[in-house]
């Protein structure tokens, strides 16, 4: 089974707009993090938020979390045509240390 | 710096014939990871080693499924035999918990 959910399953946007999109996740976690993956790089890292962390920047990128509500948030701002991609939360689980447990993705399509 | 390197890209084979991936990881990387991406899903684990040990491989089907790590540097994944439901994306990882670091995977298709 999958830890993480994300919400919406596809999203679509003209590029400037900014793109949101959530996971929700059911256990305790040490951290989570977001990838991206296209057909032209692979799955790449984009950011990790600790547990004990509420909000992250990472250029035009930004992830809170809520671990009372298990639900963490990407936004990407000002979006590109090159932001094209499916977006992964994965989940480092206390109770697994070191496996990360990815979502299904959300589908991000930027239409220029 | 290198990244993961996996081979071969693409694959296609007969249900119950046999098929081998290979992973190279980045180099001093001591864990690495292989995972199963089906269509339209997130990358599952199949197991993780550390060096040449096995951490974790709960989500291996081990009755058709094996992974070794000889020297804790090069990976082999094989499937014997293969079946329909195997048809996916198979992706080598090294880092750790905090970052991994992909591979471009094997897409296979299992006919």
């Amino acid at each position: 089974s999958q830890q993480g959910e994300e919400d919406p399953q596809a999203l679509s946007i003209q590029e400037g707009e900014n793109a949101t999109m959530n996971c929700s996740y059911k256990t305790s976690i040490n951290n989570l993090q977001w990838y991206r993956q296209n057909s032209g790089r692979g799955l790449v890292h984009l950011i990790l938020i600790r547990s004990n962390e509420r909000e992250k920047h990472s250029g035009r990128l930004r992830v809170t979390l809520d671990t009372s509500k298990k639900s963490s948030s990407l936004l990407i701002t000002a979006s590109r045509a090159a932001d094209t991609a499916s977006y992964f939360c994965a989940t480092d689980a206390t109770d697994s240390w070191g496996k990360l447990q990815f979502g299904a993705g959300t589908q991000v399509v930027v239409t220029p | 710096e290198a990244g993961v390197a996996q081979s071969p890209r693409y694959k296609i084979i007969e249900k119950r014939q046999s098929v081998a991936f290979w992973c190279n990881p980045i180099s001093g990387h001591a864990t690495l990871y292989w995972y199963q991406q089906i269509l339209g899903q997130g990358p599952k684990l199949l197991i993780q080693f550390q060096n040449n040990g096995v951490v974790d491989d709960s989500q291996l089907p081990k009755d058709r499924f094996s992974a070794e790590r000889l020297k804790g540097v090069d990976s082999t994944l094989k499937i014997q035999p293969a079946k329909l439901e195997d048809s996916a994306v198979y992706l080598c990882a090294s880092g750790d918990y905090n970052e991994q670091f992909f591979g471009p995977g094997t897409r296979l298709t299992v006919l």
